[in-house]
This record gives C-alpha cells, sequence and structure tokens, in this order.
C-alpha cells in the first residue's frame, strides 16, 4: 500500500536553530513529491515540488531534497514566523493526479 | 496573487441535511480538487473534476457526495443526508494544468459541523 510519513509529529526550535523534517514515502511510482506550509485555520500554501532523486529547491530558509526513499525540508536559522505545520504528499504514477498526504509536521520556532 | 476562495467558512448543519460547500478557483484554471482534513487527520482526497466531468475520485466520494460547477467560476460540493463522521475541513484546490510545475493551489476551507 502507498503510504507517506513524516516524522518527528511535532518539532521545538529556538529561532536560529536549524533543523531538517523527514517525509518518507513507499509509493509504485513517484510523479512529483509536494511540500506546503499550513497555518491554524488555513488551507496548505504550496512551497515547493521534487521530481526525481537528487534534485534540490531553496526558497528563503528552506531548502527541500529528495532522495528514492524519502524527502528532507531543511530550515536554517528559522524565524518565529516558520512556525506553522509542514505537510508533504505524493503524486503517484498512473494513478491520477490526486495528493497524497502525510500527517504533517509541526513546527514551532520560539524566540 | 490570485487565490482561491471558499464559503461559507463555517457550516453548521443537521444530520440528515443536505449542505453545498462553494469553491470560487483561480480564473484560469481548468483543474478542481476537493480534500477534506477530519481534525487531527491528514489531508485526504475526495475527487477531481475536468472539463465538467469527473476524472478521478477515493473511496470516500460515495454516492452520498456529488460535485458541479454550475457556471463559469464557481465549483460546488454538495452532501446529501450528512451523517456524523461528515465533520471536517473541506479544502477545494485548483490547478491550471497537470503537467510538471502546475501545483495545486488550496483555499482557506469550509469547516463542516454535523449536529
Amino acid at each position: 500500500e502507498d503510504q507517506v510519513t513524516q516524522s518527528p509529529e511535532a518539532l521545538r526550535l529556538q529561532e536560529g536553530e536549524s533543523s531538517s523534517l523527514n517525509c518518507s514515502y513507499t509509493v509504485s511510482g513517484l510523479r512529483g513529491l509536494f511540500w506546503y506550509r499550513q497555518d491554524p485555520g488555513k488551507g496548505p500554501e504550496f512551497l515547493f515540488t521534487l521530481y526525481s532523486a537528487g534534485e534540490e529547491k531553496e526558497k528563503e530558509r528552506l531548502k527541500a531534497t529528495l532522495t528514492k526513499k524519502e524527502s528532507f525540508l531543511h530550515i536554517t536559522a528559522p524565524k518565529p514566523e516558520d512556525s506553522a505545520t509542514y505537510l508533504c504528499a505524493v503524486q503517484i504514477q498512473y494513478s491520477g493526479y490526486a495528493l497524497n498526504f502525510g500527517k504533517g509536521t509541526s513546527l514551532l520556532v520560539t524566540p | 496573487e490570485p487565490e482561491v476562495t471558499q464559503t461559507p467558512s463555517h457550516q453548521v448543519t443537521q444530520m440528515g441535511q443536505e449542505v453545498i460547500l462553494r469553491c470560487v478557483p483561480i480564473s484560469n484554471h481548468l483543474y478542481f480538487y476537493w480534500y477534506r482534513q477530519i481534525l487531527g487527520q491528514k489531508v485526504e482526497f475526495l475527487v477531481s473534476f475536468y472539463n465538467n466531468e469527473i476524472s478521478e475520485k477515493s473511496e470516500i466520494f460515495d454516492d452520498q457526495f456529488s460535485v458541479e460547477r454550475p457556471d463559469g467560476s464557481n465549483f460546488t460540493l454538495k452532501i446529501r443526508s450528512t451523517k456524523l463522521e461528515d465533520s471536517a475541513m473541506y479544502f477545494c484546490a485548483s490547478t491550471l494544468g497537470q503537467g510538471r510545475n502546475q501545483p495545486q493551489h488550496f483555499g482557506d476551507g469550509t469547516r463542516l459541523s454535523i449536529l
């Protein structure tokens, strides 16, 4: 069965303390892997799409990487405004374009 | 920046009643989606819609659910005879195409509470 697992479930960082969030996936064939940010009471906000192993994308303090089994979202020198839930989702080849989400990592960055 | 708009933000309905959730996708987008998120659980795909037809649906999307694009701007999700377990956040999403670099953009959702 296709699965997306995110870890840790929750992460608390001091401002400036860099860390990484993990998304591991077991799918029959990956069409694409997506990272979204979700603030409380809001919808998912698109961050990155990764398509093939070795690919990397960056945006401000965030950097997403992809291997054949997992993706990492690296957060460098986070600020309190980076606090949110980060969602990973995959699209599966030959299986339409539905996004299959993980449960997310809830990130809290304290001053 | 263009955005997906959903109304109402919160809908309270008695069990057994019908409810319609409304979405205005980004104006030039062609593919539309509904997802739901039960409190504390992951976001789950319900249905995708293109060219006035359902293109894909999940096991959750049974005969209780239907979707419609009644005009050039709205996209609706109807739930007939609601159940307690239908209580969730419902998100609409849209995308211009389905090729690479065409991510799905989400609205802020409708919180549906079934009493």
